[in-house]
């Protein structure tokens, strides 16, 4: 069956830290893979994707994602966080037109 | 401009009860999405409309029932609500789904609580 795995469920870091959150996924076939942050209180927002192309992909916020097809990954990476990058961090992957799947989710905690 | 709004934003209701949640999207995509976000924060999808027309619907209870009069709406309606339904119902779109999507645009989500 098709999954997104992430398997860091709370991070805890200091400001100006860097960071990763690892995404695994399970799919044998093209994939596009996505990171959602859901900020407290506010809706899902897309900060990067991947169809094709370099695997390394930047997104807003100074947010980037490396696609390793042998590892089957996608993690997300910053390398100095900020108090307000605070929210929950959402990987998913879409198998198949239309059928997007999500991670189980990260909560980010920042310390100022 | 609300690009995908929902209403109500909050939502609490008995056991029992028949309650409808509305999506709307002012972006002209094709495809509208209900996914529903438990607890866990663990999002699942539940429904998808091209066109007004069904693609995707998961394991779900009849008790739940989506309805899109036009490619801008899906509505939600759920009958017989249960304590089980408590959580965030997220409505989605994408601007087509056979083409795969350039990204999905949520609306800011329906907190449901049933007591």
């Amino acid at each position: 069956a098709q999954s997104v795995s992430q398997h860091n469920h709370h991070v805890i870091l200091s400001e100006a830290a860097s960071l990763e959150l690892g995404c695994n996924y399970s799919y044998g076939g093209t994939v596009n893979l996505f990171w959602y942050v859901q900020y407290p209180g506010q809706h899902l927002q897309l900060l990067l994707k991947y169809f094709s192309g370099d695997p390394l992909v930047k997104g807003i916020k100074g947010f980037e994602a490396e696609f390793i097809k042998s590892k089957f990954s996608f993690n997300l990476r910053k390398p100095s966080v900020q108090w307000s990058d605070t929210a929950e961090y959402f990987c998913a992957v879409l198998s198949s037109a239309s059928k997007i799947i999500f991670g189980s989710g990260t909560r980010l905690s920042i310390r100022p | 401009d609300t690009a995908v709004s929902q209403t109500p934003k909050y939502l609490v209701t008995q056991m029992g009860n028949d309650k409808s949640i509305k999506c709307e999207q002012n972006l002209g995509h094709d495809t509208m999405y209900w996914y529903k976000q438990d607890s866990k924060k663990f999002l699942k999808i539940m429904f998808s409309y091209n066109n007004k027309e069904l693609i995707i619907n998961e394991t779900v209870p009849n008790r739940f029932s989506p309805k899109s009069p036009d490619k801008a709406h899906l509505n939600l309606h759920i009958n017989s609500l249960e304590l089980g339904d408590s959580a965030v119902y997220f409505c989605a779109s994408s601007q087509n789904w056979d083409r795969g999507p350039s990204g999905y645009t949520f609306g800011s989500g329906t907190r449901l609580t049933v007591v």
